[in-house]
């Protein structure tokens, strides 16, 4: 079945560790995101990228790096420079397309806790 | 910028009563809308989206929404709700000329018998 997968479901970091939220597409989608959700805060762009090799920062990038070196994956690493990493993460991806009412697609969610 | 605005955090029906989430945006040209469920700890599934024609769409599930420009809203309604519809529901935009998805704060939404 064609979809997103995110892993792990559940992530426990130590204070001042770096860790790596996986998140892998077959979906053949060019465009993939990643999200942070914090109660009633709604979903908060991190990074995106729109194409292998390339991306952007978000609204809230700061203490976040990404790579994509494949088309299909998109990691997401959390350093210690992000002061207050626990939350609800959510990886995206979607058709790169103009002109096109293109919906994202989601994960099922990594949910990380600084202990 | 672009920003999306969902004034109601909580909302209680009963059981079979009719619903309506209100989503309001702002963004000088048509965007592309969306409305987004999510049950606890889960991602998000689209119900439906808008981005020309019919200004009254129909989605998954029983849910409509209607697109009204001279209101810049984009309201999600279901005229019998029922109990497994108790969930966090999302309002979304995206511009025609990019990709990026920006979202209300969501409104969960409570169901009781």
């Amino acid at each position: 079945d064609g979809g997103i997968t995110q892993s792990p479901k559940y992530l426990f970091r130590k204070e001042g560790q770096n860790v790596t939220l996986s998140c892998e597409q077959n979906l053949n989608h060019d465009a993939m995101y990643w999200y942070r959700q914090d109660p009633g805060q709604g979903l908060r762009l991190i990074y995106y990228s729109q194409i292998v090799n390339d991306f952007q920062k978000g609204d809230i990038a700061e203490g976040y790096s990404v790579s994509r070196e494949k088309k299909e994956s998109f990691p997401l690493t959390v350093t210690s420079a992000q002061k207050n990493p626990t939350a609800f993460y959510l990886c995206a991806s979607s058709i790169h397309s103009i002109g096109i009412a293109t919906e994202a697609f989601f994960g099922q969610g990594t949910r990380l806790t600084v202990v | 910028a672009q920003s999306v605005t969902q004034p109601d955090i909580h909302i209680t029906v009963s059981e079979g009563a009719s619903l309506e989430l209100r989503c309001n945006y702002s963004y000088g040209a048509t965007p592309y809308l969306f409305w987004y469920v999510q049950s606890p700890g889960q991602g998000l599934q689209l119900l439906l989206k808008y981005f020309s024609g019919d200004t009254l769409v129909q989605g998954i599930k029983g849910f409509e929404a209607e697109f009204k420009r001279s209101q810049s809203s984009f309201n999600l309604r279901k005229p019998s709700v029922h109990w497994s519809d108790a969930a966090e529901y999302f309002c979304a935009v995206r511009r025609e000329y990019g990709n990026k998805l920006v979202f209300g704060a969501g409104t969960i939404l409570r169901v009781k018998s």
